[in-house]
């Protein structure tokens, strides 16, 4: 059964970091490009960073460029997003979701892990 | 950026009616639109993808059309488990943007 399980999420301050992780299992990881989205408390849907199937080509929104990278592990099958100088616009649930085969649509999400930026 | 635009912002239909979603976008994103059913507390289930196709598993009363920049989700009889939000997304150009959603509730 094909599955992607987020872990990471959790309370921080203003201007620290946090690393999510999202382990996958039951299909080939490394075949597929994978996603970060989050959606902000009773707000809507924003993709947050992609990375290409190999890990060689990375994009991601204006709103977290220069303050979050993601990168993947293929031999372990994860994916990681590393989230720096936070501020309590990223308080949100974060999904990590893979890319289908047949294009950029979102097959298989998470259950999603929550980021809540307070002081 | 395409913004995405959908309407209406809520849909109250009653069990068995036919709802009729709309989205629109900034720009032509030819096909690369998918539609997306969300309950509260769970992550988002893939619908349609390529603004026409169903995804894997999806019932036949649900259905996209349109391209460019005008496309519909219809659902043609709505069962209980279909009261959600819907989201369209369009992955023509990064950043892949979503809209706002519908809410379909019950009337």
């Amino acid at each position: 059964q094909e599955q992607l399980v987020e872990s990471g999420g959790g309370v921080v301050q203003p201007g620290g970091s946090l690393r999510l992780s999202c382990a996958a299992s039951g299909f080939p990881f490394s075949d597929h490009a994978m996603h970060w989205v989050r959606q902000a408390p009773h707000k809507g849907l924003e993709c947050v960073a992609v990375v290409s199937d190999h890990g060689s080509d990375k994009h991601y929104a204006d709103s977290v460029k220069g303050r979050f990278t993601v990168s993947r592990n293929n031999s372990v099958n994860t994916l990681f997003l590393m989230m720096n100088s936070l501020t309590s616009d990223d308080t949100a649930v974060y999904y990590c979701a893979k890319e289908a085969s047949y294009g950029p649509s979102f097959v298989l999400w998470g259950q999603g892990t929550l980021v809540t930026v307070s002081s | 950026e395409i913004v995405l635009t959908q309407s209406p912002a809520t849909l109250s239909v009653s069990p068995g009616e036919r709802a009729i979603l709309s989205c629109r976008a900034s720009q032509t994103v030819g096909s690369d639109l998918a539609w997306y059913q969300q309950k509260p507390g769970q992550a988002p289930r893939l619908l349609i993808h390529h603004a026409f196709i169903r995804a894997t598993g999806i019932p036949a009363r649900f259905s996209g059309s349109g391209s460019g920049t005008e496309f519909t989700l219809t659902i043609s009889s709505l069962q209980s488990e279909d009261f959600a939000v819907y989201h369209c997304q369009q992955s023509d150009k990064w950043p892949f943007t979503f809209g706002p959603g519908t809410k379909v509730d019950i009337k």
